[in-house]
């Protein structure tokens, strides 16, 4: 069936350094992902999402390209900051109007 | 723009009881609405998916006698977790589309604690 895979549970990171969040996905539609993430006791938001293959989407600095090729969809940012400390989640729109969420990663920056 | 409220924001029922929650979409239709779980491990457990004028569809591990849901208009939805127990603590959440081109657009939520 359909689903998402996000391999780590935790990173984290001093303020400044890249990051990459990893999430691949299977699906038997044609893919649209998305990325979601959640401060603390707040509600999920969008963060980006695409449904274009090899088309970079950016936002807030943060940045990743669907490859269908190996069914990847990473998030990426080049110098995270303190604020980014928050739960990231990868989506897949799996057929109709149903969405389906990885385990999620959480990340921690520290100073 | 585009927002859903969820309501209660925290809830605190006994073991056995049930418990309602609600959901409001405000500034664009909820064609669809989606109750999920959040446990406290964070992973996201899809309840079910309402839309309108189709039948309401279950997940695996997730039945209409223990989760019924309305979803009478295009900005409504509730849900009711009957006969709750520890199992069933966790945070609510709400999400509501427009259309299956578009993302899904979250409530806060629901925090339900079964004492």
């Amino acid at each position: 069936g359909d689903s998402v895979t996000q391999t780590e549970g935790l990173v984290t990171l001093t303020k400044g350094l890249p990051v990459m969040l990893n999430c691949t996905y299977q699906t038997t539609y044609s893919p649209f992902l998305f990325w979601y993430v959640q401060h603390l006791n707040e509600a999920p938001k969008l963060l980006l999402k695409s449904s274009t293959d090899n088309k970079r989407t950016e936002h807030q600095g943060f940045y990743a390209t669907l490859h269908k090729s190996s069914s990847s969809f990473h998030l990426q940012k080049s110098s995270v900051q303190l604020s980014d400390s928050a739960l990231y989640f990868c989506a897949l729109k799996a057929g109709g109007y149903k969405v389906v969420f990885g385990s999620g990663t959480r990340l921690l920056v520290s100073p | 723009g585009a927002l859903v409220y969820q309501y209660p924001r925290r809830t605190i029922c006994k073991s056995g009881t049930s418990m309602r929650m609600e959901c409001q979409a405000v500034g664009f239709q909820a064609t669809s609405v989606a109750w999920y779980r959040q446990s406290p491990q964070k992973t996201f457990e899809l309840i079910a998916l309402s839309t309108v004028n189709s039948a309401i569809k279950y997940e695996q591990n997730f039945t209409q006698e223990k989760f019924p849901i309305s979803h009478p208009n295009l900005s409504f939805s509730s849900m009711t977790v009957l006969n709750a127990y520890l199992e069933d603590r966790g945070l609510y959440l709400c999400g509501a589309r427009p259309r299956t081109d578009t993302e899904v657009f979250f409530g806060k939520g629901t925090r339900l604690t079964v004492v």
